[in-house]
């Protein structure tokens, strides 16, 4: 069974950093593709960033570029969102997901739980 | 960049009936890509349709995707209790902004 498991949410001030975790399992992670999506409180959803099985390409959404990094750890099988220079409008429920997609084209074919992420003072 | 048009934002409809959700694309998009997802509420969202029209694991013959090009449906053929949602459809890595399905 796919699992994925996120962590490392929580409450940080306006300009603060947070690093959030997502620990897979059921599945051969070094082979997929992985995003982080968010959600706004009472909003749709953002897709925030992509990083591809070996690292070697990585997508950011204008909203979070220069702030936010995205990495993979394969060994380990886990994903990882360094968010640095938090703003308000950065609280949100992340979740990672999993893409069944292409390099271009994602497809998000299972979902973390989300953490939540709150920014204020 | 693709912006992705749902309507209604909100369908009030009764156990039992059809639902039709619509999702226009700013510009032509391949239909391989167009996918549909369903969230509930304090839940992740799930994979519904992808491709436009093939159904991901363990979703329930009622849900049908179809379109091409601009324009995209998710047709719900018989609304079950479970069905009433917030439903997405996403593009390459945009999303709609969902269409919630109430119960009238």
């Amino acid at each position: 069974e796919v699992q994925l498991v996120e962590s490392g949410g929580g409450l940080v001030q306006p300009g603060g950093s947070l690093r959030l975790s997502c620990a897979a399992s059921g599945f051969t992670f070094s082979s997929y593709s992985m995003n982080w999506v968010r959600q706004a409180p009472g909003k749709g959803l953002e897709w925030v960033s992509y990083i591809s099985s070996s690292s070697s390409t990585i997508y950011y959404a204008d909203s979070v570029k220069g702030r936010f990094t995205i990495s993979r750890d394969n060994a380990k099988n886990s994903l990882y969102l360094q968010m640095n220079s938090l703003r308000d409008e950065d609280t949100a429920v992340y979740y990672c997901a999993r893409d069944k997609g292409t390099v271009t084209h994602s497809t998000f074919d299972y979902w973390g739980q989300g953490t939540l992420v709150t920014v204020s003072s | 960049e693709i912006v992705l048009t749902q309507s209604p934002g909100t369908l009030s409809l009764s156990p039992g009936e059809r639902a039709t959700l619509s999702c226009r694309a700013s510009q032509s998009v391949s239909s391989s890509y167009l996918a549909w997802y369903q969230q509930k509420p304090g839940q992740a969202p799930r994979l519904l349709i992808y491709g436009a029209s093939s159904r991901a694991t363990g979703i329930p013959d009622r849900f049908s995707g179809s379109g091409s090009g601009t324009d995209f449906t998710l047709t719900i053929s018989r609304l079950e209790p479970e069905d009433f949602a917030v439903y997405y459809c996403q593009q390459s890595r945009t999303f709609g902004q969902g269409t919630k399905v109430e119960i009238k």
